[in-house]
């Protein structure tokens, strides 16, 4: 399964949205694109998930291309606890993650 | 409720030898999924548990293993270890192991093959 594709880094002023982009154009019908993020010795946390259509939660929105090729993670006002490596990720219906390479998102006072 | 735990935190094993990786799922889910995360990399995916049977693999080879027991908490073995065995093995649990389920991931046990 290929690799979903990300930029490696990006860098955001605090208190500002942040768009963070990825491509997953080998992507399946059936494969939900799901968001995490990692701090330093720790393990990925859940931000967001969706199918087709544009999500919103507490944390973030997820933007859906309507070809599912790509889509985007959307902070809406970064803070210095933003600050992580965001990964981009395919969920197939048998019980397979891939994982992208990640983002890691700096966050500037 | 306590999150996903995993033992031990560390382990230094030499090439050639066994390690088996253990994974406590929170109360209530029934699925089990590992990772293996090299430093400055992505996780990748080995195995996904579902009621005790594997619903999903990676690319991984014959060397690594898995199981789940009735209480949902799993082993991964990794026989023969080589050095690039060297990383961080993610464990994380979701309810019933949908792709549209959210997955709680555990702090990791980082093997080091010297």
């Amino acid at each position: 399964d290929a690799k979903t594709t990300q930029p490696n880094s990006m860098e955001s002023n605090e208190e500002e949205p942040v768009h963070l982009p990825c491509n997953h154009s080998t992507i399946s019908g059936t494969d939900y694109i799901h968001w995490y993020r990692q701090l330093p010795s720790q393990g990925p946390e859940y931000v967001i998930h969706g199918l087709t259509s544009n999500v919103n939660n507490r944390m973030a929105s997820l933007a859906i291309a309507e070809d599912r090729k790509s889509s985007t993670l959307i902070l809406h006002r970064a803070t210095l606890r933003d600050a992580a490596v965001y990964y981009c990720i395919r969920n197939t219906n048998a019980g397979k993650s891939t994982f992208g390479d990640g983002t890691t998102l700096t966050v500037k006072p | 409720d306590a999150g996903v735990t995993q033992s031990p935190t560390h382990l230094i094993k030499t090439r050639g030898q066994h390690v088996t990786l253990r994974c406590s799922p929170i109360s209530g889910h029934k699925s089990v999924s590992w990772y293996q995360q090299v430093l400055g990399q992505g996780p990748q995916f080995i195995f996904q548990y579902y009621e005790k049977e594997e619903r999903g693999r990676g690319n991984f080879p014959d060397r690594f293993s898995a199981r789940q027991f009735p209480n949902y908490s799993s082993e991964l073995n990794v026989n023969a270890l080589l050095l690039g065995d060297s990383a961080l093995y993610l464990c994380a649990s979701s309810l019933d192991g949908q792709n549209y389920n959210e997955q709680f991931f555990g702090p990791g046990t980082r093997l080091t093959v010297l």
